[in-house]
């Protein structure tokens, strides 16, 4: 069946500094893809997402481009914040379902 | 903006019990979902229902029901709680046609001790 790879966390970053999290998918064909955020104490929520290959998804400063040729979906931000500090999960639609990632932890610190 | 409830932050249960777990949204959605979430296994859907008293098997139903006779609100049910059923539990709702833009609440908590 179809899988999602996210790079272990935590990740641990000084405010301001690059962010990128990894994600790879197993599929066939190609899936949308989605990265999803939960901020600490509250539900996942839908972050960006991309529908077919090269698009690139973006919101709050964070994007996620779809390359099919290394089937990745990978997460960045340039500039991160103290308020990004979440755990991102990487995720793909299959039929009326999402397969997720294990989720990566982000602490940002001040 | 779209609200997920779930009725405990937090639930402690004893081995054997039937433990009911609830969800309510209030925009509407014909779809709802629920999760569980484990370290370093992400989500894993256990079952989802696409209208009133429709359900499907997610990923691991096992051990599982659920119901759904009013649009907003859908259960979880354990008939027997065990040890390996302690998890965070997610509900979350979609809107008709777009199953990938859920939205979720905020957990609960369960202990089966």
């Amino acid at each position: 069946g179809n899988s999602v790879t996210q790079m272990e966390g935590p990740v641990t970053l000084s405010e301001e500094a690059f962010l990128t999290i990894n994600c790879t998918y197993t599929a066939t064909g190609y899936p949308s893809l989605f990265w999803y955020v939960q901020y600490p104490g509250e539900g996942l929520q839908l972050l960006l997402k991309a529908t077919k290959a090269d698009d690139k998804g973006s919101n709050k400063g964070f994007e996620a481009t779809y390359r099919k040729e290394t089937t990745s979906f990978h997460l960045e931000k340039g500039s991160v914040q103290v308020s990004d500090s979440a755990v991102y999960f990487c995720a793909l639609k299959q039929g009326n379902k999402l397969v997720f990632g294990a989720g990566t932890i982000l602490r940002v610190k001040s | 903006d779209v609200k997920v409830t779930q009725s405990s932050r937090y639930l402690v249960k004893r081995t054997g019990e039937k433990v009911f777990l609830e969800c309510v949204q209030d925009m509407d959605h014909e779809n709802m979902f629920w999760y569980r979430q484990d370290p370093g296994l992400g989500l894993r859907l256990i079952y989802f229902s696409y209208d009133v008293k429709m359900k499907e098997k997610g990923d691991i139903p096992e051990g599982y029901s659920v119901s759904r006779e009013k649009k907003e609100r859908f259960s979880l049910i354990l008939e027997s709680a065990s040890t390996n059923q302690t998890s965070m539990y997610l509900c979350a709702s979609s809107p008709p046609g777009t199953f990938y833009e859920q939205y979720f609440g905020p957990g609960t908590r369960l202990t089966v001790t």
